[in-house]
């Protein structure tokens, strides 16, 4: 099973700075298989990144993803109110699928 | 519009069973791979298992293995989780989430969720 590591668990920052999230592979994610969501309170996830870079339908260019291998990173270029919630990376290169156990980003 | 509606939560004794459904539109259901994810109470998101389009390929989590069955109807444009053997551990919200499959297994449409709750 390939584990995940999410890295910081919380981010505060301001809204208009840069975010960025980190996740780590326990081994090699096969064909950058990996993607990314974003979850709110009360809501189911979001997909936001999949293929590590390509974003997803209607996601804003503020959202990129990055990475190969086992690192990958997640990068929001200036946060918006609504971009404060917790994300994900899950890998599915692989059985079991599995999701890194989240990075909350918070309003400092 | 894809809608995903999860139904069949509830309150279970810890050893009992239940049924949930989702129940798909505005997709052509039987072209995709369906998914259940849970996530437990202040926790994170755990991939439970997955079934291909045709229904020929099917995979579960270690945690669930021979308790939970995914199961699909591609005619009633539905897909259902039958749980049994239920633990404590298992409480959490279900969701059920869409893949395209053939390797793009990235879960780009999801319910809104069902909660169960294991307890005596």
């Amino acid at each position: 099973e390939i584990v995940l590591t999410q890295s910081p668990g919380t981010l505060s920052l301001s809204p208009g700075e840069r975010a960025t999230l980190s996740c780590r592979a326990s081994q090699s994610v096969s064909s950058s298989y990996l993607a990314w969501y974003q979850q709110k309170p009360g809501q189911a996830p979001r997909l936001l990144i999949y293929g590590a870079s390509s974003r997803a339908t209607g996601i804003p260019d503020r959202f990129s993803g990055s990475g190969s291998g086992t690192d990958f990173a997640l990068t929001i270029s200036r946060l918006e109110p609504e971009d404060f919630a917790v994300y994900y990376c899950q890998q599915y290169g692989n059985s079991p699928r599995t999701f890194g156990q989240g990075t909350k980003v918070e309003i400092k | 519009e894809v809608q995903l509606v999860e139904s069949g939560g509830g309150l279970v004794k810890p050893g009992g069973s239940l049924r949930l459904s989702c129940s798909a539109s505005g997709f052509t259901f039987s072209s995709y791979s369906m998914n259940w994810v849970r996530q437990a109470p202040g926790k994170g998101l755990e991939w439970v298992s997955s079934i291909s389009s045709s229904g020929t390929y099917i995979f579960y989590a270690d945690s669930v293995k021979g308790r939970f069955t995914i199961s699909r109807d591609n005619a009633k444009n539905s897909l259902y989780l039958q749980m049994n053997s239920l633990r404590a551990e298992d409480t959490a919200v279900y969701y059920c989430a869409r893949a395209l499959g053939h390797g793009y297994d990235y879960l780009d449409y999801w319910g809104q969720g069902t909660l169960v709750t294991v307890s005596s």
